[in-house]
């Protein structure tokens, strides 16, 4: 089985600083992992996913995720928060048995103060 | 392109009502998912398709019936709802079921209100 785990249901910051939203994964296979952004009242938005190719993989709106097996963790990064990026985030797991069935953890509402 | 159209984009309806949600892909996937998500919480995976049939369904209560017609469409009717079941539903869709690499995209939602 799969599961995720995002530590961290509220992550608040000011403009300009640093953005980390933290997730961890457990499962049997090598996972696929994947962060997704929900805006208000909206659907939810492919950030970037990781299917074995590279560690370090890059985003849409400056953002990142660096995949680390011996932690079994895929952290969320963006260098400078703007107050556009104030949303939910999701991050979600699939593979083995699970075929494209994503698991997601408990999701984290990031907050950007002025 | 790499949008998933859902319609309605908000609904209300009595528990005797008979209503349907209606969502339209045209990348060519072959996967499509109804997910049903509550305030403050995550998408819950109800159904998937693959190549026009029901592979999953996550043990939905028959009030919510889906249906294919075809690669590009996926309805969901609902008939006799609760208002336990007022939330957004969401429609996503996938090159493919299988492998697990395929990332879902996901449509606007529908809002559902159930009075």
């Amino acid at each position: 089985a799969q599961s995720v785990t995002q530590l961290g249901s509220h992550v608040s910051v000011s403009e300009g600083a640093l953005v980390l939203l933290r997730c961890n994964y457990s499962s049997s296979v090598p996972p696929y992992l994947f962060w997704y952004v929900q805006y208000p009242n909206q659907g939810l938005q492919l950030l970037l996913k990781y299917t074995s190719a590279a560690t370090l993989v890059k985003g849409i709106n400056g953002f990142e995720a660096e995949f680390k097996k011996s932690e079994t963790s895929f952290h969320l990064t963006k260098p400078s928060a703007h107050m556009s990026d104030a949303a939910e985030y999701f991050c979600a797991v699939s593979g083995g048995n699970a075929g494209n069935m994503l698991t997601f953890g408990g999701g984290t509402r990031l907050m950007v103060k002025p | 392109d790499t949008e998933v159209t859902q319609t309605p984009k908000h609904l209300v309806m009595g528990m005797t009502n008979k209503k349907s949600l209606k969502c339209e892909q045209h990348m060519g996937h072959r996967a499509m998912y109804w997910y049903k998500q509550k305030a403050k919480k995550p998408p819950e995976l109800m159904f998937v398709y693959s190549y026009e049939k029901l592979s999953i369904n996550e043990s939905v209560p028959s009030r919510f019936s889906p249906e294919c017609p075809n690669s590009s469409l996926l309805n969901l009717h609902l008939h006799a709802l609760q208002p336990e079941d007022s939330a957004l539903y969401l429609c996503a869709s996938s090159r493919s079921w299988t492998g697990g690499y395929s990332e879902q995209y996901f449509g606007p939602g529908t809002r559902l209100t159930v009075t």
